[in-house]
């Protein structure tokens, strides 16, 4: 099975900072990256796909990168809303994997 | 609008079975692999199962492989998860999600993801 590794586990940050969150992959995964966003007591919501395509209703502050094994979610300026979980998931082959997740915290 | 609604979660002891489904609406449910992912408490997202759009392809996470069925009624537009021979470690919120594909089981060729999810249902496995 593929292995995703997520970094940091945990991230503090302040309204308005820019945080990265990285992504990597056991073996190569090409573009077949999905990024989620999990809210206390709510399900996954899909926030990005293939790398970087953004879910409709998804702010411009979100962006990813990378290919093969190394990944990075990006967000700008952040807002209130923006204090989640986040989830990266492979889809290149079954069984699809995520990684442990990163929770952002104020 | 899109929609996924899972039931049949509950409190059960360890040996016994559940049978959870998601009810689907908003789209044509036919055309869609469908998904299964639990998340124990506390703890991070786990890939369960998938079904292919017409039923015929299945594939499972070794945890539950020979333990769970997921199965899919197209006249009723539910997917269902039968969970046989339940474990503590099974103890989890269970949530359906869509697949913009209509295959099980793959390696490479197009991509996908899982969107929506529905709100879950919570299994707890206990004596």
């Amino acid at each position: 099975d593929i292995q995703m590794t997520q970094s940091p586990s945990s991230l503090s940050a302040s309204v308005g900072d820019r945080v990265t969150i990285t992504c990597r992959a056991s073996q190569s995964i090409s573009l077949y990256l999905n990024w989620y966003q999990q809210k206390p007591g709510k399900a996954p919501k899909l926030l990005m796909y293939v790398v970087s395509s953004l879910q409709s209703g998804v702010p411009s502050r979100f962006s990813g990168s990378g290919s093969g094994t190394e990944f990075t979610l990006t967000i700008t300026s952040l807002q209130p809303e923006d204090f989640a979980t986040y989830y990266c998931q492979q889809s290149y082959t079954t069984p699809y994997t995520f990684g442990q997740g990163t929770k952002l915290e104020i | 609008q899109v929609q996924l609604v899972e039931s049949g979660g509950g409190v059960v002891q360890p040996g016994r079975s559940l049978r959870l489904s998601c009810a689907a609406s908003g789209f044509t449910f036919s055309n869609h692999a469908m998904q299964w992912v639990r998340q124990a408490p506390g703890r991070g997202l786990e890939w369960v199962a998938v079904i292919s759009d017409d039923g015929s392809s299945n594939y499972y996470a070794d945890s539950v492989k020979g333990r769970f069925t997921i199965s899919r009624d197209s006249a009723k537009n539910t997917v269902f998860l039968q969970m046989n021979s339940l474990r503590p470690e099974d103890t989890a919120m269970y949530y359906c999600a869509r697949d913009p594909l209509r295959w099980g089981e793959k390696t490479g060729g197009l991509y996908n993801w899982f969107d929506p999810w529905g709100q879950g249902t919570l299994v707890t496995v206990s004596s």
